[in-house]
This record gives C-alpha cells, structure tokens and sequence, in this order.
C-alpha cells in the first residue's frame, strides 16, 4: 500500500526559512498536498500541487517535487511563530475517490 | 467559503456509552465525505468514506459495526461510536468534499475520552 514519511521535528528561528520534506512510494500519486494542523484543531489546506510540476510558490510557501526520487518539499521563506504547527503531506490518486494518505506528519518550532 | 463544522467539539463519555459525532458542510454541499481518526501525535487515518444516500465505505481494520456512519443529505455525515470503550478515545475528524473538485475541507475535529 501507500506509504507516505516524514521526519519527525524541525525548529528553525523567526526569520528563517524551514524547509519539511516528505517521501512517497505510490508512483501513481496524482496529487500531492500540504496541511497545516495547530493544536487541538482539524486541518488547513496550504498548497497542493499536480505530479507533472516540478514546482509551485504561493507567497512564502513554496513546493518541490521530485517525482523521480518520490520526494516532495514545502519551503516556507521568512517562517513566523504562526507558522508553529504540524504539517502533514498527503498523496491522493485519480480515481481514489480523493482518499488521502497523509504522512506522519512534522512539528514546526520556531523560536524567537 | 468551504467551511465544515462538527459538534460537539469534545465529549467525555462512560464505557459502553455510544456517541454521535456530526459533521455539516455549512456552505456547499458535499457528495462525498470522510472520516478520519487520530491519536495524539500521530497522524491522520482514514476509516470509512461516505457518499450521500449509499453506505459508507469503510477502510481495511475498521468495524464497521461499531462506527456506523449515516451520510443522509448533501450537508450533514453522522458518526456514531457505539459501546465505546476507552481504546476508542481519540480525535475523530471529518472532511467533504464536492463534486467539482479534488479538494476536500476539513472540520475543527472532535476529541472523544471515553472513561
């Protein structure tokens, strides 16, 4: 089946970019997608981006795909304290019925 | 736009009690939902997808028997943990999704301790 990874913890200081990766397995990913997850709450769509792009920027986030490696990446430029969260990525497939798998998720620390 | 609520937003139960999680589209209707289950610090998992006016689809490991889902109108999904016990505290969170596109939107999540 699916299998979707991610490390575990990233503290990076205010101003800083952070950089979470993320690594798949299912070749046949159609979309790959980028939550934001604060405590105690559902998740937030950030960006999500189509298997044949290489990249997409949306403000201050920016996405990295390496369908080759099965290697996806969210950069986020100038990381605030709001940005301290967990980010999930997540894989679906056409034809899924948009059944996502999401990674293990990645707690964001930024400090002062 | 796109906003998905669930009620309650927390529930303290007594073993062998069982529990009804709602969850509404508030602005759009929503063909397709789904419910995912999560311990703390760890992530997300799916357990069953429902489409409006047929059974739920529930996933590998998941009982259905014991978490019935009724997905009676475009807007509203229902969980019902029945005979809960206390391996089935967790966070419980449900997202919909149109028909229009691939994105689904997820609710605030309901954390479920069962005593």
């Amino acid at each position: 089946g699916e299998d979707v990874e991610q490390s575990l913890f990233l503290s990076v200081r205010e101003g800083d970019s952070s950089v979470i990766n993320c690594t798949y397995t299912d070749s046949s990913s159609t979309y790959l997608y980028w939550y934001k997850q604060e405590p105690g709450a559902g998740l937030q769509l950030l960006t999500y981006i189509f298997s044949n792009m290489d990249m997409k920027q949306d403000q201050r986030l920016t996405v990295l795909l390496n369908k080759k490696d099965k290697h996806l990446s969210l950069r986020i430029a100038d990381t605030q304290t709001g940005d301290s969260a967990i980010y999930f990525c997540a894989e679906s497939r056409t034809g899924t019925a948009s059944k996502l798998t999401f990674g293990t998720g990645t707690r964001l620390q930024v400090t002062l | 736009g796109a906003v998905v609520s669930q009620h309650p937003s927390w529930v303290i139960c007594k073993s062998g009690t069982s529990v009804k999680i709602e969850c509404r589209s508030l602005d759009f209707q929503a063909t397709t939902m789904f419910w995912y289950r999560q311990f703390p610090k760890q992530s997300l998992m799916l357990m069953a997808t429902s489409n409006e006016g047929s059974k739920a689809t529930y996933e590998q490991g998941v009982e259905k028997d014991k978490f019935l889902i009724n997905h009676a109108s475009l807007t509203l999904s229902t969980l019902t943990v029945t005979s809960a016990h206390p391996e089935d505290s967790s966070f419980y969170i449900c997202s919909a999704r149109t028909g229009t596109n691939n994105e689904q939107f997820f609710g605030p999540g309901t954390r479920l301790t069962v005593l």
